[in-house]
């Protein structure tokens, strides 16, 4: 998975395959958090997004785990399909007084296989 | 449904001159941002825009850098004297709220030679 500064990692998968993409966020007192997907050549495409006060929170094939206690943030794809090949990046919002700075991780490149 | 839409595509500039990227964000969306993605590496927050004056910025968003909403449509970025390091993809982004989604454009590639 990918962590907030670190190298873009891989994960390669069949079509069909559930996807887990992993992130590790760093500032404890960010309270919003979204995942982006990224196609080549296009810009950031949000995904889903998720509060400090939830843990989970499920989209359209994808689902969103947060566990604080580790600064961890993962999303899942059910059913993987060629089309979601993209990279994949995390945000957390960190800034004062409630302010939207977002920081952002480099992202982990999905490859599905057909 | 719409977009966000940005122009140019590409640009590719001399160091040191003035460049202007341009945003039509989504119409009803109150909020813009720029952020900027050196290639291969993170985007990169640069600047938030709401009620016509800078809400926050970062620290690569020096004075050499500047944005305005000109005419309630367009939502541009000028690098007045561009350096080599300013080579990225510069994307614009609106939202409804402050901590709402964000919406964002294709973006413009800035080459500075």
């Amino acid at each position: 998975g990918e962590s907030v500064g670190l190298h873009l990692p891989t994960l390669s998968v069949q079509e069909g395959d559930n996807s887990i993409i992993n992130c590790a966020y760093s500032n404890s007192a960010s309270d919003y958090f979204i995942w982006y997907k990224q196609e080549s050549g296009k810009g950031p495409q949000f995904i889903i997004d998720i509060r400090s006060n939830m843990d989970k929170r499920q989209g359209q094939r994808v689902t969103v785990l947060l566990n604080k206690t580790v600064k961890h943030l993962s999303l899942q794809i059910a059913a993987t399909q060629p089309g979601d090949s993209a990279v994949y990046f995390c945000a957390e919002n960190i800034g004062p007084g409630g302010s939207y700075i977002p920081t952002f991780g480099r992202g982990t490149s999905l490859i599905v296989h057909p | 449904e719409p977009e966000v839409t940005q122009t140019p595509s590409h640009q590719v500039t001399q160091m040191g001159q003035e460049v202007i990227l341009r945003c039509v964000p989504i119409s009803n969306h109150l909020y813009f941002y720029w952020y900027r993605q050196i290639l291969g590496q993170k985007v990169e927050f640069l600047v938030s825009f709401y009620n016509n004056e800078i809400s926050e910025k970062s620290e690569i968003f020096d004075d050499q850098f500047s944005v305005e909403r000109p005419d309630g449509s367009n939502f541009t970025l000028k690098i007045r004297s561009t350096k080599l390091e300013d080579s990225a993809m510069y994307f614009c982004a609106g939202g409804s709220g402050s901590t709402d989604t964000q919406y964002f454009g294709p973006g413009t590639r800035l080459t500075v030679l």
